[in-house]
């Protein structure tokens, strides 16, 4: 299917354990970034590339770790989970200019 | 102070009203603006993009970008139940680095 998709879509995890939320986009675009959004506080940026191998850190990295060996997928690793991580996670993508969003990740941390 | 603000309501209107939602941006140079449309519990989805100043119009949509005075403004024409969503607006900001910035959203109840 072409677009991004994002796995899993719904996910509860206890405080400590490593969680890793999976993107992948099909129109080969350079950008991709990963987002949370909060009730209050909206869309904030955690991290995002501008390609294969080059990452950057958003306004709100502290506990998440990004990779991105292949151009199409940009895994998002949560180290060790914590409460306030609880949130929805969207990936996004963006050639010369429009950025989609993909269906978002549920995560709940207990 | 926000480098985009946006109220974020909730705004309810009855079905049929003219609908405007507004930002305002505190940097001169952004030149690109986005609205999103995001549905309760999906992703947001691009509804307009606009560069620089003017209006841009889709159907019963109007994006309207005033840099002399940092606003950007989205007009639903006719609303319709269906519309009613949280609706974000965004720039490109500064620079080349592919990142938007977004307001809080406005979150809008079009009643029958």
């Amino acid at each position: 299917d072409a677009g991004i998709t994002q796995s899993p879509r719904y996910k509860i995890t206890e405080t400590g354990r490593q969680v890793t939320l999976m993107c992948h986009q099909t129109w080969s675009h350079s950008y991709m970034f990963w987002y949370r959004q909060d009730l209050g506080h909206g869309l904030r940026l955690i991290y995002y590339s501008a390609a294969a191998d080059i990452t950057d850190k958003g306004e709100v990295s502290d506990g998440y770790v990004v990779s991105r060996s292949k151009t199409e997928n940009f895994p998002l690793t949560l180290e060790s989970a914590t409460r306030s991580q609880t949130s929805v996670y969207f990936c996004a993508s963006s050639g010369i200019s429009e950025q989609f969003f993909g269906p978002g990740t549920r995560l709940t941390v207990l | 102070q926000k480098e985009v603000e946006q109220d974020p309501g909730p705004l309810s209107v009855p079905e049929g009203a003219i609908v405007s939602l507004n930002c305002t941006y505190s940097n001169s140079a952004f030149q690109y603006f986005m609205w999103y449309r995001q549905y309760s519990r999906k992703g947001p989805e691009l509804l307009m993009y606009t560069y620089s100043s003017g209006n841009k119009e889709d159907g019963r949509f109007t994006a309207q970008v005033d840099k002399s005075s940092k606003y950007i403004s989205l007009f639903i024409r006719d609303s319709q139940p269906s519309d009613s969503a949280t609706y974000l607006c965004a720039t490109h900001g500064s620079g080349n680095t592919g990142k938007l910035i977004f307001g809080q959203g406005t979150t809008l109840q079009v009643k029958p």
